[in-house]
C-alpha cells in the first residue's frame, strides 16, 4: 500500500496564480483531513470530510481557499488567487471509520513568489 | 476555546538525558489525546494516544487532567529520536483534531 499520496510534491508559484494540490487517500478510509504547516502556527487543519461530504471548514483562511471531494478516492485543495502568504507545506491524512489514527501524506510544498 | 499549546519550538538535549517535551491542552470535555512524529524526510506518523497507555519508542504520556497536560517523557534520550513532535487533541464525538505548534527535538551526540 502507497498509503495517503499528494501531487505535486512542490509547487512553485506567482501571486495571483491559481493552484490545485491534489489527494489520494488510503483505500477504505472514509475520512480525509488538509492541514496546513508552517513555522510560526505548526500544523493547522483547514477541512475535512466524511464520507466525502465536508464536515468541519471553519480552518479555511478565506474564500480563496475550496475544497472538494468528488469521489472516495480523490480531493483537491484550491487557492485562487494564489499570495505569497499561502507559502507553506499542505497535508492530506485520511482514517477510516473507528479508528482514532491518522495517516498522512508527504505533504506538497508551496512557495508563492 | 479549545487548544493545545506546545510551549518550546525547539529542544535540544545531549544523547543519554532526560527528554520532556511539554503540551497543555484547553478543552471542556473529556479529552482524547495523542502525540504524532515527523522523522526527518519521512511522514507525520502516530506516536502514542493516551488511551493505550503504552511505551514506544521508550516514549511515555500520561494524562494529567488537573493540570491539564499530557507531556511526551522519554528517560535517556537517542539521536535517532531527533525529530518534530507534535501534540493533538480530538474533539469528542467528531474526527477533528487540533494540533499544537510542534516541538523540535535535537538529540546531540
Amino acid at each position: 500500500d502507497a498509503g495517503v499520496i499528494q501531487s505535486p510534491r512542490h509547487e512553485v508559484t506567482e501571486m495571483g496564480q491559481e493552484v490545485t494540490l491534489r489527494c489520494k487517500p488510503i483505500s477504505g478510509h472514509n475520512s480525509l483531513f488538509w492541514y496546513r504547516q508552517t513555522m510560526m502556527r505548526g500544523l493547522e487543519l483547514l477541512i475535512y470530510f466524511n464520507n466525502n461530504v465536508p464536515i468541519d471548514d471553519s480552518g479555511m483562511p478565506e474564500d480563496r481557499f475550496s475544497a472538494k471531494m468528488p469521489n472516495a478516492s480523490f480531493s483537491t485543495l484550491k487557492i485562487q488567487p494564489s499570495e505569497p502568504r499561502d507559502s507553506a507545506v499542505y497535508f492530506c491524512a485520511s482514517t477510516r471509520t473507528g479508528s482514532s489514527e491518522q495517516y498522512f501524506g508527504p505533504g506538497t510544498r508551496l512557495t508563492v513568489t | 476555546a479549545q487548544r493545545v499549546t506546545q510551549p518550546e519550538k525547539l529542544l535540544s538535549v545531549f544523547k543519554g538525558a532526560p527528554v520532556e517535551l511539554k503540551c497543555n491542552y484547553s478543552y471542556s470535555g473529556s479529552p482524547e489525546l495523542f502525540w504524532y512524529v515527523q522523522y526527518s524526510r519521512q511522514r507525520l506518523q502516530l506516536l502514542l494516544r493516551h488511551i493505550s497507555r503504552e511505551s514506544i519508542k521508550g516514549f511515555t504520556a500520561d494524562l494529567n487532567k488537573g493540570e491539564t497536560s499530557f507531556h511526551l517523557k522519554k528517560p535517556f534520550a537517542q539521536e535517532e529520536d531527533s525529530a518534530m513532535y507534535y501534540c493533538a487533541l480530538r474533539v469528542g464525538g467528531t474526527y477533528k483534531y487540533i494540533f499544537g505548534t510542534g516541538t523540535r527535538l535535537k538529540v546531540l551526540a
